[in-house]
């Protein structure tokens, strides 16, 4: 299996526009998660998804942030509009079950908002 | 609330010294806790797992961590360092293997000397 593919590897951006980020998960995996990286706050769960769903989107920062799991194999993590303290590197990760052992996570999305 | 503190954000260390990171954990139930590794431009990979076991776990390329309840600590260790040890290392804590959040500590960096 490939993995937990991301897309783009890298994003430069300018304050103001709107970023997708890219998921796919490993085939079979029931849980999609997507995490964000900073210096400052470490590594934040934003959201979670279980069989497409959205189960817990409490560690999204704002409404300009949003998710989507439209089918087992795809998911979209959207800003809009993006501002520079969103620049971080956004993770997504699958696990088959929620069994933290079989997290497996991507290879991240470098984000920079100018 | 469970919450994970990594004490030092960089330790460096010399060629076959020995590495020892430092995480302690708060948690309200017996908790699961986890080491993973981040190498530069990859995801996290997961080092160990303490899931109620032997509190001595053994991880991946020579790791391992000790829990120990009394100091709620969970520090990792490696007796000898190798250059390809040098990463990012998370750890995190769960309340039990599938329930709740994963939450990760901030990091901690392990640059290794020649």
């Amino acid at each position: 299996d490939a993995g937990v593919i991301q897309s783009p590897r890298h994003e430069v951006t300018e304050m103001g526009q709107e970023v997708t980020l890219r998921c796919k998960p490993i085939s079979g995996h029931d849980y999609l998660f997507w995490y964000r990286q900073t210096m400052m706050r470490g590594l934040e769960l934003l959201i979670y998804f279980n069989n497409n769903v959205p189960i817990d989107d409490s560690g999204m920062p704002e409404d300009r942030f949003s998710a989507k799991m439209p089918n087992a194999s795809f998911s979209t993590l959207k800003i809009q509009p993006s501002e520079p303290r969103d620049s971080a590197v956004y993770f997504c990760a699958s696990s088959l079950g929620r069994r933290w052992e079989k997290l497996f996570f991507g290879s991240g999305t470098q984000l920079s908002v100018l | 609330a469970q919450s994970v503190t990594q004490l030092g954000s960089h330790v460096s260390v010399s060629e076959g010294a020995l590495v020892l990171l430092r995480c302690n954990y708060s948690s309200s139930v017996p908790p699961y806790l986890f080491w993973y590794v981040q190498y530069p431009n990859q995801g996290l990979q997961l080092l160990l797992k303490y899931t109620s076991a032997a509190t001595l776990v053994k991880g991946i390329n020579g790791f391992e961590a000790e829990f120990k309840k009394s100091e709620t600590s969970f520090h990792l260790t490696k007796p000898s360092a190798h250059m390809s040890d040098a990463a990012e290392y998370f750890c995190a804590v769960s309340e039990g293997n599938q329930g709740g959040k994963l939450i990760f500590g901030q990091g901690t960096e392990l640059s290794v000397k020649p």
